[in-house]
């Protein structure tokens, strides 16, 4: 079965830096893996898909990378915003017979930016 | 338009209730999901939807009984749930799930439900 990991759980920076969000998976097999943030009690947002045959996508400060073979993905994001203050969610997908199953997520990593 | 809506936001019922959640989207997407998230937990997928079918149950409680009338609409019907389902009910689409391209989901707001 799928496990997603995230670390750190937790982050808390000053406005202005530079950070990384790791999120790692147990099987390689990935259909594809969506990157999302969630605000306090709402729905999720999607940041960021990449497909299994990418290395990398990008958008505005965001970028994600993707190393299948390891198991790894980054979420690096450019000058830190309090505006970015949310939980970031890691998830992948699995091709089953009918297609892509559902998202299996990590537990995310809530992070805070400072004022 | 990348909008997923979901109706109610908030929904409070006792264990002998029937009640339904709503999920809709005009995107022209063929495949909808629900998933469950649970206080301070990622969401838990439990149906998917693809071309009106039901193709993955993840094994949930025959309490919860999905159905989708049309390629925009998914329901989820609640009956007899217990207490440890009050959760945050979230809807997703994406345009289909046989190319990896179309698989991004897109999430509606979620609906709160607590049984009481």
């Amino acid at each position: 079965k799928q496990e997603v990991t995230q670390i750190p759980a937790a982050l808390s920076v000053p406005e202005g830096e530079n950070l990384v969000l790791n999120c790692s998976f147990t099987d390689s097999a990935i259909y594809n893996l969506q990157w999302f943030r969630q605000d306090p009690g709402k729905g999720l947002t999607s940041l960021l898909l990449i497909q299994s045959s990418q290395r990398e996508q990008t958008s505005g400060r965001l970028n994600a990378s993707l190393d299948k073979s390891s198991g790894r993905s980054t979420l690096y994001i450019a000058a830190s915003q309090p505006g970015d203050s949310a939980t970031y969610l890691c998830a992948v997908s699995l091709y089953s017979g009918g297609g892509a199953d559902g998202l299996t997520f990590g537990k995310g990593t809530h992070l805070i930016i400072q004022p | 338009d990348t909008e997923v809506t979901q109706t109610p936001k908030h929904l409070v019922m006792g264990m002998t209730n029937k009640k339904s959640l709503k999920c809709e989207q005009h995107m022209g997407h063929r495949a909808m999901y629900w998933y469950k998230q649970k206080a301070k937990k990622p969401p838990e997928l439990m149906f998917v939807y693809s071309y009106e079918k039901l193709s993955i149950n993840e094994s949930v409680p025959s309490r919860f009984s999905p159905e989708c009338p049309n390629s925009s609409l998914l329901n989820l019907h609640l009956h007899a749930l217990q207490p440890e389902d009050s959760a945050l009910y979230l809807c997703a689409s994406s345009q289909e799930t046989f190319r990896e391209y179309y698989n991004e989901q897109f999430f509606g707001p979620g609906t709160r439900l607590t049984v009481l």
